[in-house]
């Protein structure tokens, strides 16, 4: 079982709102990944980091920004919430070394802009 | 354009039958293929993953075929359980998991009733 973990699992929360949505594994994985999934969507890539102070854009363009500071840590922030934000914000990691590792995926964080 | 295409969108059948899940993908160059399956507000967990040598690998009664000639894959579930009941994904990777990209399937939505 991968040790990946998100916070909070669900938010409600208003329109302008800061927000961050937390993910720490425990693996000691280099690679950590952000998607956004919509329901009955395919998982789309929004943000990828590769080790310590290392993050790319993915395919789908979004108004979030991450921060790695440290490897076992990836946060992704928005600014200033809006409704279509509102979606499934899923956090996985992958570690190096052997080919074709899977991506372990935490439980997800349910976004909900009002 | 590169996509993964899966069928059906949806399936309900009755505990103890089997069933198969089809994936067809367009991705190219391949290097793998894996099923993953995500039960209702979880992350996705891998089940198989398949390269391009390999055309058929069992996971309990999971088992996964691959014809990378027609660039078709299947999942096949057999004695299906209540616990089966999932979103079903395919993801092809077109340079390996850790370097490549990986392209997502919608997912088929699998019920199984008493």
């Amino acid at each position: 079982e991968a040790d990946i973990y998100q916070t909070p699992r669900y938010l409600v929360i208003g329109t302008g709102k800061k927000i961050t949505l937390e993910c720490s594994q425990t693996m000691g994985h280099d690679k950590m990944y952000w998607y956004q999934q919509d329901p009955g969507m395919e998982l789309h890539l929004i943000h990828y980091s590769y080790g310590v102070n290392s993050t790319e854009k993915g395919d789908l363009s979004s108004e979030s920004t991450v921060s790695r500071i440290r490897t076992e840590h990836f946060p992704l922030t928005l600014e200033s919430a809006r409704p279509s934000h509102t979606s499934q914000y899923l956090c996985a990691s992958s570690g190096t070394g052997q080919v074709n590792q899977p991506q372990h995926f935490g439980d997800g964080t349910r976004l909900s802009i009002l | 354009k590169n996509q993964v295409e899966q069928s059906p969108q949806s399936l309900i059948i009755l505990e103890g039958k089997n069933c198969t899940l089809q994936c067809n993908y367009t991705v190219s160059p391949f290097s793998n293929l894996r099923w993953y399956k995500q039960d209702t507000g979880r992350g996705p967990v891998s089940l198989t993953i398949m390269t391009f040598s390999e055309n058929t690998k069992s996971n309990g009664r999971y088992t996964a075929t691959l014809d990378a000639d027609t660039k078709q894959s299947s999942l096949h579930i057999t004695a299906s359980q209540l616990s089966d009941s999932a979103s079903y994904i395919c993801v092809v990777s077109d340079r390996g998991s850790t370097l490549g990209r990986l392209y997502f399937g919608r997912g088929t939505q699998l019920t199984v009733w008493p």
